[in-house]
């Protein structure tokens, strides 16, 4: 059974930092990994896809990596700004496609 | 941009009471899925739907849930006799078969069980 695990659970930085969030799984058989990002109350907004195959992706100010066969995926966040606070989720998708399993996600406070 | 659609944002029930929760698809994706969060928590999976029929559920959705594709773009959940523990945030996903497979997540259903 895929297991999911976000580390740190809670993150609190000044404005301006650059930041990285862990995401670790413990079936490397994925067919793509994706990071969302979810406000208090709200739906998942996804982020970035990492598809089995590739290394890394970016979107404007943030990047997230893939190394399948450690299992480990990190977004990196630069140049933090308040409005990045939110929680950050990482799911991966197994093979047969019918299942995205969810790390716990990190909570992201950006203070001014 | 394309969007996947939940209706009601809201719901309060009394226990014991059958609930739909209703969710519209992106157009041309394959995949819809189920998940709950229960506050605080992770995000579970519930329940997958592929071809017109199931093809994964989890543990937590037993004999009280149901899935439906009533017409070309509904997608329901349907929970018979609502227990206080099912009150959560459910959330609805499709994704295309895409070499991407990219999921995109509704905005949620919280149902609140009473």
């Amino acid at each position: 059974k895929q297991e999911v695990t976000q580390i740190p659970a809670a993150l609190s930085v000044p404005e301006g930092e650059n930041l990285v969030l862990n995401c670790s799984f413990t079936d490397s058989a994925i067919y793509n990994l994706q990071w969302f990002r979810q406000d208090p109350g709200k739906g998942l907004t996804s982020l970035l896809l990492i598809q089995s195959s590739q290394r890394e992706q970016t979107s404007g100010r943030l990047n997230a990596s893939l190394d399948k066969s450690s299992g480990r995926s990190t977004l990196y966040i630069a140049a933090s700004q308040p409005g990045d606070s939110a929680t950050y989720l990482c799911a991966v998708l197994n093979n047969a496609g019918n299942m995205l399993t969810f790390g716990g996600g990190t909570r992201l406070m950006v203070k001014p | 941009e394309p969007e996947v659609t939940q209706t009601p944002s809201h719901q309060v029930t009394q226990m014991g009471q059958e609930v739909i929760l209703r969710c519209v698809p992106i157009s041309n994706h394959l995949y819809f899925y189920w998940y709950r969060q229960i506050l605080g928590q992770k995000v579970e999976f519930l329940v997958s739907f592929y071809n017109n029929e199931i093809s994964e559920k989890s543990e937590i959705f037993d004999d009280q849930f149901s899935v439906e594709r009533p017409d070309g773009s509904n997608f329901t959940l349907k929970i018979r006799s609502t227990k206080l523990e099912d009150s959560a945030m459910y959330f609805c996903a499709s994704r295309s078969t895409g070499q991407t497979g990219e999921a995109f997540f509704g905005q949620g259903t919280r149902l609140t069980v009473v």
